[in-house]
């Protein structure tokens, strides 16, 4: 069965400063990835996601996500994060079942700014 | 309006009571999908529906129960609940085959 691990359960950073969250999953084949981002109270929205072709991947509010096999791993970055960032973040795996299934989610990770 | 709309937002219910959790989504998409939020703990997965048909459930309890009309409405019809079904319950849509979920922002459930 696929799973997410997101082994950072709180992270904190000082305003301005760059940004690194990281997920790792697990899952036999390559996998379609995503990264989700939840303010309080809010839905989920879509930042970015990963299906094939460049590893390197843009999102929304200038995030971007690497895809690296070797590691499993798709590492969600921002090189200067805002006040507004301040939210939980959670990478998700489809394991190729066109969404019929569902995604699997990670635990997620709270971001926390610090002015 | 545009996405995926769920109401009520907040529902406080006694262990007693039958209600019903309701989403739309315009989006055009075809599979609807139920997923609960709990603190501390990853999305659950509860039902999916693809085509109006449900697919999975995931051994929810039976005090749970979806209803998919069409392919625009989801349904979860709440009986006999514990407190500890408290919870966020997030609705979300996709169309089948890219694996992209869009989320509505939620019902907030409280079992008294």
């Amino acid at each position: 069965a696929q799973s997410v691990t997101q082994p950072d359960i709180h992270i904190t950073v000082s305003e301005g400063a760059s940004l690194e969250l990281r997920c790792n999953y697990s899952y036999g084949a390559t996998p379609y990835l995503f990264w989700y981002v939840q303010s309080p109270g809010q839905g989920l929205q879509l930042l970015l996601k990963y299906f094939s072709g460049d590893t390197l991947v843009q999102g929304i509010k200038g995030f971007e996500a690497e895809f690296k096999r070797s590691q499993s791993s798709f590492n969600l970055r921002k090189p200067s994060v805002h006040w507004s960032d301040a939210a939980e973040y959670f990478c998700a795996v489809d394991g190729g079942g066109g969404g019929a299934d569902g995604l699997t989610f990670g635990k997620g990770t709270h971001l926390i700014i610090q002015p | 309006e545009t996405g995926v709309t769920q109401t009520p937002r907040h529902l406080v219910m006694g262990m007693t009571n039958k209600k019903s959790l309701k989403c739309e989504q315009h989006l055009g998409h075809n599979a609807m999908y139920w997923y609960k939020q709990s603190a501390k703990k990853p999305l659950e997965l509860m039902f999916v529906y693809s085509l109006e048909e449900r697919v999975e459930n995931n051994s929810v309890p039976s005090r749970f129960s979806p209803e998919c009309p069409n392919s625009s409405h989801l349904f979860l019809h709440l009986h006999t609940l514990q407190p500890e079904d408290s919870a966020l319950y997030l609705c979300a849509s996709s169309q089948s085959r890219t694996g992209e979920l869009f989320f509505g922002e939620g019902s907030r459930l409280t079992v008294l």
